[in-house]
């Protein structure tokens, strides 16, 4: 079965910091995929991210980096330079090939709080 | 402008009385979910459509019921046999079921029962 696992539920940092947020995850499956959403306060969940499980290349979009290891199950989130914009929640998830419908699983969240 | 509505943003219930949450996108999606999210908790999956006329239980389907009869609109029934249904329900929607997709959101609806 699939499973993720966000460890840290809230992280507090101060503008201009660097904060990562960690994501590991569970499952037999060979191809998979993995994304990131971002929860602002207004509810919505936008997507920021999407990486298949072959591909472990590390991605760079402006402030935001994510670092993805198959050998540690990993799929970690970094922002630069926070601001307080950034405070939200975050979810990591995860879709397998073998699971139909496109059903994710997500984690239970990262709530991050960026002070000015 | 293309994305997922939802209503109301809030809705109140008394106990025992069913009530139905709307979902409605003009994203021209096949698949669409819908999800609660409790509190300190991530999204749990309540249905499924892949595709018009059809659709799927998730992990926590007991007490809900839904339909599809339209690609567009895909309305969550709470039911009075739902023992605790306040929560915060999201709806989303995805260009096809293949678990490729990235999922689209509505802003959700936070019920709470009285």
């Amino acid at each position: 079965a699939q499973k993720v696992t966000q460890a840290q539920t809230e992280i507090s940092v101060v503008e201009k910091e660097d904060v990562t947020l960690d994501c590991v995850y569970e499952t037999r499956d060979t191809t998979y995929y993995l994304f990131w959403y971002k929860q602002p306060p207004s509810g919505e969940l936008v997507f920021l991210i999407r990486r298949n499980s072959f591909d472990e290349q590390n991605e760079i979009s402006g402030r935001y980096s994510w670092n993805f290891q198959k050998s540690t199950s990993s799929f970690n989130f970094t922002i630069t330079a926070s601001q307080v914009v950034d405070s939200a929640v975050y979810f990591c998830a995860l879709s397998e090939r073998e699971t139909n419908a496109g059903k994710s699983t997500f984690g239970d969240g990262t709530t991050l709080t960026v002070k000015p | 402008d293309g994305g997922i509505t939802q209503s109301p943003k809030y809705l109140f219930r008394k106990e025992g009385q069913n009530v139905t949450l709307s979902c409605e996108q003009n994203l021209n999606h096949d698949a669409m979910y819908w999800y609660r999210q409790d509190p300190g908790q991530g999204l749990r999956l309540i249905y499924y459509s892949q595709i018009v006329n059809d659709f799927q239980k998730g992990d926590i389907a007991e007490g809900y019921s839904v339909s599809r009869e339209k690609k567009e609109s895909f309305p969550l029934t709470v039911t009075s046999a739902q023992k605790n249904p306040t929560a915060f329900y999201l709806c989303a929607s995805s260009t096809t079921s293949s678990p490729y997709n990235e999922q689209f959101f509505g802003p959700g609806t936070r019920l709470t029962v009285l």
